[in-house]
């Protein structure tokens, strides 16, 4: 596609259910990046996957997250049992460098509400 | 990564240049200037990036100082549609997982 998919846009769950998040990265992209973005906040880096390496895990907050990126293409982050901390918009980008210095494309994000 | 501060908000006039500045007098020699947007409701943008040199696309120039300790993206005949948070980051390039926006500036472009 033209952009990086993400979905859902929204994602409202109730505490202690597990969440799945989406991403499509651009066509062509090796490098993908999992960000989440809490109210007023900065990014916060959490998963980076580079073609066939292992990703970098160092972000993720707790062990009830983990992302898997199937065929180098599509990823998949996943929180299990979920908390109200959690809630935050969570974002994915991807970038043709691997090291994303010519700058990523980003997704228009999961809006994540846990209740 | 060094840090950077921007002013929290502008307002430009619809057609005039908008200049927003970015301090980063920490900067060290390997890290490289950023800029992105985030429009409400979507994710952040890239726009530009440099080392030392002013750059130039469709989007923006950014010019930077000599001694690299700030720099200025120019967006030379603001629309409506680019008001949006503008962030200022810097960075070594391959270091992805500090990829920390802060608070940018608000630029707000008034008919």
């Amino acid at each position: 596609g033209a952009g990086v998919s993400q979905s859902p846009s929204n994602k409202v769950t109730e505490k202690g259910k597990d969440v799945e998040l989406r991403c499509d990265p651009i066509s062509g992209h090796t490098a993908l990046y999992w960000y989440r973005q809490s109210l007023g906040q900065g990014l916060e880096f959490l998963i980076y996957f580079q073609g066939n390496s292992a990703p970098d895990k160092s972000g993720l907050p707790s062990d009830r997250f983990s992302a898997e990126r199937t065929g180098g293409s599509v990823s998949t982050l996943t929180i299990q049992r979920t908390q109200q901390e959690d809630s935050a918009v969570y974002l994915c980008a991807s970038s043709l460098e691997w090291d994303g210095s010519g700058g990523y494309t980003f997704g228009s994000g999961t809006r994540l509400t846990v209740v | 990564d060094a840090k950077t501060t921007q002013p929290p908000s502008m307002d430009c006039a619809e057609g005039r240049a908008a200049n927003l500045p970015c301090n980063h007098s920490t900067i060290s020699g390997n890290e490289y200037v950023y800029w992105y947007r985030q429009i409400h409701s979507q994710g952040p943008q890239y726009i530009i990036h440099g080392l030392k040199n002013n750059e130039t696309n469709e989007m923006a120039s950014l010019i930077i100082t000599e001694d690299r300790k700030s720099s200025t993206l120019i967006l030379p005949h603001a629309t409506l549609r680019d008001t949006a948070v503008y962030y200022c980051i810097v960075r070594v390039a391959y270091n992805f997982n500090k990829f920390y926006f802060g608070s940018g500036t608000k630029l707000n472009v008034k008919p």
